[in-house]
This record gives structure tokens, C-alpha cells and sequence, in this order.
């Protein structure tokens, strides 16, 4: 079956630690995404990326980087983890159209507790 | 001024009457908007997209868009108390690169 797949689903980490947050999507889709939500909080983006070798940047500076080596898998890492980036983190995967935006297919989500 | 606009709530409705939720968004040019249910410690889902002005039906679910007054809502008939979650509305940017997302609407459907 056709889905998006984070892990883990839950992760407390001391402070400094460096960590890694898979994502990981079998629908072939070429853009693929990764957003912060706090609690009650709108969602915003972090990375993005439109295919293989290409990332960006997004409206958020989490002090994070992203890899896409491979369409399926497009990997977070924090280097060093801060109490600051305690969140929920969400990736997304969408396809590209001619002319057409599509909307995001999102996976479960990783609980980050940075202590 | 935020991109993309929505009354927190909570907007509060009896089982089985109409639930209007809205969303209004600032770039004029935007052309594909979405609706998104996120329930409580789960990730966003799905439930319907716009294109174009006018309405779009699936199920339960009406979609509205007005491009002129930059305005998109969203009519759930019927409401459900599984309905009782946060809607999302999210907008492309002219440039289209990613979606930007509302804070949402918190609905209660009380039985």
C-alpha cells in the first residue's frame, strides 16, 4: 500500500545529541517536505525539496539539514539537539503536475522531546 | 498580515447541523487551495481541494472559493461528533514551492 512513513514515532534526546528523523515514501511522488507544529500552533515549513539532489530551505530556521539522495527517503538531522526545538515534526509528500499543485499526503509525525 | 487567515474558534455546532468554517488568504495570485483535518495529536489529513471559484462537493463536504474576495470555506451538512477535530486551510504561493497553512478552526459537534 501506497504511503508516507516517519520514524520515530516518539523520541526524548538529551541536550547536544545529535539526531535523525527518517522519512521515507512509496507513492514515487517528487516533492516531499518537512513542518514544525507546536500544540495548537499552525504548521511551518522547515525543508523542502523537489526531487533527487535538490533541497531548500524554508520559512523556519531550525538550525536542521535535510538530505534527498533517493526519491523515497528525505532524512532530517539535527546536530546538536536544544529544549528550543522540542515540537512535533511532520514530513509530507506531494506530486508534480503539469501546471497543477497537489495537495500533501502527511506521514504520523515525530513527538521530539529535547531535554 | 498572516498568508493564510482562519477564526481559531471553537466553533461550536449541534449534531446534524450545517458546520461553516472560513479562511481567507492575502496572495491575490494563489490558484490551488486544500482543506486539511488534523485530529488531536495526529497529523493533518486530506478532505478536499479547490481550484476554481464556485463550489466543489464530496460527500458531507462542500468546498467554496471566491478568488475576488480571496476567501475559500468549508460546509460540512450533516455534522458528525467524529467531525469534532481542527481544520486546516492551506494555499499555494504564486510562487507555488510549498503550502502555507492557517492555524486552523476548532469544531465540536455536540451529540
Amino acid at each position: 500500500e501506497a504511503d508516507i512513513y516517519q520514524t520515530p514515532r516518539y523520541l526524548v534526546i538529551g541536550t547536544g545529541k545529535k539526531i535523525t528523523l527518517e522519512c521515507s515514501q512509496t507513492m514515487g511522488h517528487d516533492k516531499m517536505y518537512w513542518y514544525q507544529q507546536d500544540p495548537g500552533m499552525e504548521l511551518h515549513l522547515i525543508h523542502y525539496s523537489y526531487g533527487v539532489n535538490s533541497t531548500e530551505k524554508g520559512d523556519l530556521s531550525s538550525e536542521s539539514t535535510v538530505s534527498r539522495i533517493r526519491t523515497e527517503h528525505f532524512p532530517l538531522t539535527l546536530e546538536s539537539a536544544r529544549p528550543s526545538h522540542t515540537s512535533q515534526y511532520l514530513c509530507a509528500s506531494s506530486a508534480k503536475g503539469a501546471g497543477v499543485n497537489y495537495g500533501y499526503t502527511f506521514g504520523s509525525g515525530t513527538r521530539l522531546t529535547v531535554v | 498580515q498572516k498568508e493564510v487567515e482562519q477564526n481559531s474558534g471553537p466553533l461550536s455546532v449541534p449534531e446534524g447541523a450545517i458546520a461553516s468554517l472560513n479562511c481567507t488568504y492575502s496572495d491575490r495570485v494563489s490558484q490551488s487551495f486544500f482543506w486539511y483535518r488534523q485530529y488531536s495529536g495526529k497529523s493533518p489529513e486530506l478532505i478536499m481541494s479547490i481550484y476554481s471559484n464556485g463550489d466543489k462537493e464530496d460527500g458531507r463536504f462542500t468546498a467554496q472559493l471566491n478568488k475576488a474576495s480571496q476567501y475559500v470555506s468549508l460546509l460540512i451538512r450533516d455534522s458528525q461528533p467524529s467531525d469534532s477535530a481542527t481544520y486546516l486551510c492551506a494555499v499555494y504561493s504564486n510562487s507555488g514551492y510549498a503550502l502555507n497553512f492557517g492555524k486552523g478552526t476548532s469544531l465540536l459537534v455536540t451529540p
